[in-house]
């Protein structure tokens, strides 16, 4: 276990509808990424938060965003929900080093179905 | 849970038998790898890392190499076993960029047969 934890594991909403997903990062971790993986293909990144900023994005709508809170737990919201936005939503925290790449551990994701 | 296997690569082996599985990266300025284990309806699993001024990192039961020339990263598992049956995935990090972002390989499935 990781100690990265997400909720819910499942939901189901509508094409349109807005979603939430939480995301709590292990203990003394202080970034926080969140990845999209579609069935059968690796994981896309969509952003990072470092200390409540945004530190980077990937090749996503500005219809996803996100938060990180003072406890560096995060939420990614997606807005005017699309059938293709159908995934397993996966956050990772990794314990920031400036300069140098480091290690990201992951949660157990949430499965998003979009009908 | 659901399957992350579809249409991806498969590596069959005997239980016992050494596995590699192997990856091609796609930024020659990348920096930082990590091998993943994801297992049906769970998030990745860290196995090993390595850094480019390495070409080699063992860890229990599994070594990852690196070939910065050709850009080709292998994982090998020693005397495969049933629970090392999942997908697994190569992962990279570009250097020097303000964002550690991963980014993933296609994967591979493996499956241990008993």
């Amino acid at each position: 276990e990781t100690g990265v934890t997400q909720s819910p594991t499942h939901l189901i909403k509508t094409r349109g509808q807005q979603v939430t997903l939480r995301c709590s990062s292990q203990s003394g971790h202080n970034t926080v990424s969140w990845y999209q993986q579609a069935l059968g293909q690796g994981p896309q990144f969509i952003f990072q938060y470092y200390r409540e900023e945004e530190n980077g994005r990937g090749n996503f709508p500005p219809r996803f965003s996100g938060l990180q809170f003072p406890n560096y737990s995060s939420e990614l919201n997606v807005n005017a929900l699309e059938l293709d936005d159908s995934a397993l939503y996966l956050c990772a925290s990794s314990p920031r080093a400036l300069g140098t790449a480091d290690t990201q551990y992951f949660g157990p994701g949430t499965r998003l179905t979009v009908l | 849970g659901e399957s992350v296997g579809l249409h991806l690569p498969t590596l069959s082996v005997q239980e016992g038998d050494n596995s590699i599985i192997n990856c091609a990266y796609s930024n020659s300025a990348s920096d930082y790898f990590i091998w993943y284990k994801q297992e049906s309806g769970k998030g990745p699993q860290f196995i090993i890392d390595i850094r480019s001024n390495m070409d080699k990192r063992q860890g229990q039961r599994v070594t990852v190499l690196l070939n910065k020339t050709v850009k080709h990263l292998s994982l090998q598992i020693a005397a495969t076993q049933p629970g090392d049956s999942a997908v697994y995935f190569c992962a990279e990090t570009p250097y020097g960029g303000a964002t550690n972002k991963l980014i993933f390989g296609t994967g591979t499935l493996l499956a241990v047969q008993p």
